[in-house]
């Protein structure tokens, strides 16, 4: 079946600095990546869409300059979020989809900022 | 807006029982419905994919249907092990949109005692 590695599972910084996740589709060819977003005991909340090859669409709140998308290939995206804060610290989970069937979520990122 | 509901937030049951976790939506114009499993800290895991067209799925222990016009549809788990306590997320697929992500409900949390 499909297969979207996501990486790194965990991830610590500090206060100010970048940290980049990055989100794989193995065994197909993702035409559409999903960022998303999940705080505890809450449902998961949609950040932004990535088309390869194309700039990605953010949902309303989201800040682009913020939560920077990449979508270089049909198999690989990144998050890359800047100048972290504590409130930043969350559960981040990326999703893809080759066509108009399901969705294949990675394994998610916890991001602790200190 | 779409808005997915998912009753009750939690249940806990004891092994072997049969059960039914239910997902509401408040649109009925859908692409398709889906069901996943996530455990504590995890990424989420598919289990049934049901198209606007059909009315269940079922694999293995589980049977999920949908009723698009009452904008219901329900997960059946049968006889339940204690390997099944985990969240279960409802997630419809909307027509267009942006680029037709999934809209969540906040999930039910199921512990099955042995």
């Amino acid at each position: 079946g499909a297969v979207v590695s996501q990486h790194p599972s965990r991830v610590i910084c500090k206060s100010g600095t970048s940290v980049k996740i990055e989100c794989r589709s193995l065994d197909f060819q993702a035409t559409t990546m999903f960022w998303y977003r999940q705080f505890p005991k809450q449902s998961l909340m949609l950040m932004a869409t990535s088309n390869e090859g194309s700039k990605a669409t953010y949902e309303q709140g989201v800040e682009k300059d913020k939560f920077l998308i990449n979508h270089a290939s049909l198999t690989l995206s990144t998050l890359t979020v800047t100048s972290a804060h504590p409130e930043d610290s969350s559960f981040y989970i990326c999703s893809a989809t080759g066509g108009d069937y399901g969705y294949t979520f990675g394994s998610g990122t916890r991001l602790t900022v200190v | 807006k779409q808005e997915v509901t998912q009753i009750p937030a939690a249940l806990s049951v004891p092994e072997g029982e049969n059960l039914v976790l239910n997902c509401s939506f408040t649109d009925s114009a859908i692409y398709n419905l889906q069901w996943f499993r996530q455990d504590p800290g995890k990424g989420l895991t598919s289990l049934l994919l049901i198209q606007s067209s059909q009315r269940e799925q079922t694999s293995g222990r589980l049977n999920a249907s949908l009723d698009k016009s009452s904008g219901r549809s329900t997960l059946y788990i049968a006889a339940s092990q204690p390997g099944d306590s985990a969240t279960y997320l409802c997630a419809v697929r909307r027509y267009g949109g942006s680029q037709g992500n999934l809209i969540f409900g906040k999930g039910t949390k199921l512990s099955v005692k042995p």
